[in-house]
């Protein structure tokens, strides 16, 4: 089984603070993703990575950066936390180029900044 | 671009009484369908996804989803719940080989 696992499952912050959300997935998936679920919003997407150091934007980057420095890991950085990024985020992995992209999901870090 | 519609944001249901999720889809060119259930304080899970062929696929706990192209809609639907299937459901469609956009989410809560 595809395994994701994300650092922590509740994290509090304040203001300004730098936040770092981690992300792992342990079957060699190419594909990595960050979201943020919000109520009424479904997921939307902030950056995804296809390989070790590249990145593409989603459709929400404002505020956000991202590293991926080895394949199985994938970070997900807010420079200066603020209450408006209060959220539940979600990290998925999967294979490009084998068919219909099936996204595996952690468990999910909910964020909040007071 | 593309784009998901989800038309009911909860759903409360009886035990033992059939459901209905309904899903519509906007895209210009052939997509793959998903339908993904989240139990609570969890992560996404695949419920059910449509790739190709035949339009009606299933589940393995009895949830089935039907693809119609000329109504561009991909609605789940169960024959009878179970108090288990309290969950939300998100409807997901894709285009290439990497994105998924995503509908806003139902809710079903289901009361013996």
């Amino acid at each position: 089984d595809v395994k994701v696992t994300q650092s922590s499952r509740y994290l509090v912050k304040r203001t300004g603070e730098k936040v770092f959300l981690e992300c792992v997935q342990d079957m060699d998936h190419e594909n990595m993703f960050w979201y943020r679920q919000d109520p009424g919003l479904g997921l939307r997407l902030i950056y995804f990575s296809y390989d070790v150091k590249m990145k593409e934007k989603g459709d929400i980057p404002e505020g956000y950066s991202v590293s991926r420095e080895k394949k199985e890991r994938f970070s997900l950085i807010l420079e200066s936390a603020s209450t408006n990024q209060t959220s539940m985020y979600l990290c998925a992995s999967s294979v490009p180029g084998q068919g219909p992209p099936e996204q595996f999901f952690g468990p999910g870090t909910r964020l909040t900044v007071l | 671009a593309q784009s998901v519609t989800q038309l009911d944001s909860q759903v409360p249901v009886f035990e033992e009484a059939p459901v209905e999720l309904r899903c519509n889809y906007s895209s210009s060119v052939s997509v793959y369908l998903f339908w993904y259930v989240q139990y609570p304080n969890q992560g996404l899970q695949l419920l059910l996804k449509y790739l190709s062929g035949s339009t009606l696929v299933e589940s393995i706990n009895g949830f089935e989803a039907e693809f119609n192209k000329s109504q561009t809609s991909f609605h789940l639907r169960k024959p009878s719940v179970h108090i288990s299937d309290t969950a939300e459901y998100f409807c997901a469609v894709s285009s290439n080989d990497y994105k998924l956009s995503f509908g806003a989410g139902t809710t079903v809560t289901v009361r013996a």
